[in-house]
């Protein structure tokens, strides 16, 4: 079974500072694509970056990162320079071999302290 | 950039009416999606609709649930008799060669 679980359900950081996202998945398929979506309060989906299985290295996308470690099925997200509009709730997803629905980890809420 | 639309952002209903929720995604994507999120709640599946038919379908999506695609432009996701526990939003979503693009929501509360 497909799974995507993300351990922090709150983090705080200090405005400038980098933070890391936590995320680890679960697959037997050896195709698949990793995303993060920051939800800010208003409630869209906005998408910051996609990571797929082959892609030899991390994806980046302006001060978002990707970090894929495959061995270790993890693909945390990496916000340098932290800015208070990065305040949201961010979730981590996958797509998986043949499937073609994103299944959603349970999110973590990022506070940004001035 | 392309964006999927969705219509209304924000529905009040009666439990035990009928709603429909519209999305127009974007134009050369084949395949659709609706999702849903109760609030606080992870963002769950409901369906996936390609070539005119269901694809797939989530537990959540029962006999309450039904989709259409009635003019080859919009993708409609019809609730019969509303429960209480439909509030939620609800994210219309299509994908094409580039990858998945989100609708921005509608929130809908059953009251």
């Amino acid at each position: 079974a497909q799974k995507i679980t993300q351990t922090q359900p709150g983090m705080f950081v200090q405005e400038k500072e980098a933070v890391t996202l936590d995320c680890t998945y679960d697959t037997s398929d050896q195709s698949y694509g990793l995303f993060w979506y920051k939800q800010p309060s208003s409630g869209e989906m906005i998408f910051l970056i996609y990571q797929g299985s082959y892609d030899e290295q991390n994806a980046t996308e302006g001060r978002y990162s990707l970090n894929f470690q495959k061995a270790r099925k993890s693909a945390n997200l990496v916000i340098s320079a932290s800015q208070l509009g990065d305040s949201a709730m961010y979730f981590c997803a996958m797509i998986s071999g043949s499937a073609s629905k994103i299944i959603f980890g349970s999110g973590t809420r990022l506070s940004i302290r001035p | 950039e392309p964006e999927v639309t969705q219509t209304p952002s924000h529905q009040v209903t009666q439990m035990g009416q009928e709603v429909i929720l519209r999305c127009v995604p974007i134009s050369n994507h084949l395949y659709f999606y609706w999702y849903r999120q109760i609030l606080g709640q992870k963002v769950e599946f409901l369906v996936s609709f390609y070539n005119n038919e269901i694809s797939e379908k989530s537990e959540i999506f029962d006999d309450q649930f039904s989709v259409e695609r009635p003019d080859g432009s919009n993708f409609t996701l019809k609730i019969r008799s509303t429960k209480l526990e439909d509030s939620a939003m609800y994210f219309c979503a299509s994908r094409g060669q580039n990858g998945y693009t989100f609708g921005s929501g509608t929130r809908l509360t059953v009251v």
